[in-house]
């Protein structure tokens, strides 16, 4: 499975765009890109998935530029429930099971 | 659909006894998946299920861990002789076939063991 990396943590405002970057250098031609998000006290809770270009759901877009080495999560106009741990997963689309990092702790302030 | 539900929500336990946690999948997945997580990790994969199946193990499920899923329905995880390292939160998660990609999760069982 393909290694991620992503920053530690992120501080934003409410109403602010937030773009998270994750790393994946070795990701694999089969391979797709997962984003998950978990609150306090929950478990966590798929967000998107895409393989190529631009993937876009009521949530969340995710961005991923040909050479696919890396990928950018992005949240609009974050308010402060989307303060949460976002965790970017790669992996085949018929994986058995996900693999989380550290993932990337988002603090919204108002 | 009501989600998957894992009962207890807390559990306290003293070293050295045995523990039993239960999930309840969304009724038409059929794949069920059981994972643990320490304060400031993301989830560790512990095993999953297709129906009844016990398809993959990690190596993180020692043998003083059991899971099972009688008539590919609910699950249960135990812990044996438990020990304060197994202190964690245990989640549960599940998925259709060919959308394993897309989990979804309990709100898991904290186990303390003191």
């Amino acid at each position: 499975l393909a290694k991620t990396t992503q920053p530690i943590s992120m501080d934003s405002y409410e109403g602010q765009e937030v773009n998270i970057t994750c790393s994946h250098n070795n990701i694999a031609t089969n391979d797709y890109i997962t984003w998950y998000q978990q609150f306090p006290s929950q478990g966590p809770r798929f967000i998107i998935q895409g393989y190529k270009t631009k993937v876009t759901n009521e949530v969340a877009s995710l961005f991923i530029p040909a050479d696919r080495k890396s990928s950018t999560l992005s949240l609009p106009r974050v308010s402060l429930s989307d303060t949460a741990v976002y965790y970017c997963l790669v992996g085949e689309p018929g994986f058995q099971k996900l693999v989380f990092g550290t993932g990337t702790r988002l603090l919204v302030s108002p | 659909d009501t989600g998957v539900s894992q009962d207890p929500r807390h559990k306290i336990t003293k070293r050295g006894q045995n523990v039993t946690f239960r999930c309840d999948p969304i009724s038409e997945h059929n794949r069920l998946y059981w994972y643990r997580q320490t304060l400031g990790q993301g989830p560790e994969f512990l095993t999953y299920f297709q129906n009844e199946a016990q398809l993959e193990k990690s190596r993180l499920l020692s043998d003083r861990f059991s899971a099972e899923r009688p008539k590919g329905s609910f699950s249960t995880l135990e812990i044996q002789r438990t020990e304060q390292g197994d202190s964690a939160m245990y989640l549960c998660a599940s998925s259709l076939d060919g959308r394993s990609y897309e989990q979804y999760f309990g709100p898991g069982t904290r186990l303390t063991v003191t």
